[in-house]
């Protein structure tokens, strides 16, 4: 399969841990988006790369996240010492560089804080 | 603030059409219409996209209203695995980062 794939698919951690998540887009793919989204919501943006570049962040985007995407390939989203409200399903998604380009989505990282 | 409206839910019986609304009043002479489907425990799914003129794939066809202010995804003999999550998105084009601003879709319910 060589759509997006994201690691872990679940993750259950104490509220004050930091987990991390990874994204493997799309191979040809320059543009990297992460995305979140609650139970009975539509996702909402979190950031953007392209490239190596990140070229935008959401307010959503707290200084308790951080995201990279070295050399341009894989990306990671970090989240440091975890609260209630982070809980949710965090989503990758990877496209080409042209404007009518749709974004191919990972099936997600579902995070629950005890 | 998501830019298309749709309703909350819809039902449909198995093997029929099914016709899902967007409204974008909003919309750009650039912005692109793209059609998303969502499964329980899945990532959102690309079912189609336009500009301007009808389009038609294997999963469905989407019909654009010629002042492009609404559109309408056709599925054109519904399954039990069409039940799912319709998302229709325009993308913020402003920015240059083409990122997606969703609203909170149309259920559909498919009936035996």
């Amino acid at each position: 399969d060589t759509g997006v794939s994201q690691d872990p698919r679940h993750k259950i951690t104490k509220r004050g841990q930091n987990v991390t998540f990874r994204c493997d887009p799309i191979s040809e793919h320059n543009r990297l988006y992460w995305y979140r989204q609650t139970l009975g919501q539509g996702p909402e943006f979190l950031t953007y790369f392209q490239n190596e570049a990140q070229l935008e962040k959401s307010r959503l985007l707290s200084d308790r996240f951080s995201a990279e995407r070295p050399k341009g390939s894989f990306s990671t989203l970090e989240i440091q010492r975890t609260e209630q409200g982070d809980s949710a399903m965090y989503l990758c998604a990877s496209s080409l560089g042209h404007s009518n380009q749709p974004q191919h989505f990972g099936d997600g990282t579902r995070l629950s804080i005890l | 603030d998501a830019k298309t409206t749709q309703p909350n839910s819809m039902e449909s019986n198995e093997e029929e059409p099914v016709h899902l609304p967007c409204n974008h009043s909003t919309i750009s002479g650039t912005d692109y219409i793209h059609w998303y489907r969502q499964l329980p425990s899945q990532g959102p799914e690309y079912v189609i996209h336009g500009l301007t003129s009808n389009v038609n794939n294997r999963m469905a066809s989407l019909a654009i209203a010629e002042d492009r202010k609404s559109s309408t995804l056709i599925l054109h003999r519904a399954t039990l695995r069409d039940a799912a999550v319709y998302y229709c998105i325009l993308r913020d084009t402003a920015s240059g980062t083409y990122k997606y601003i969703f609203g909170t879709g149309t259920r559909l319910k498919v009936l035996a």
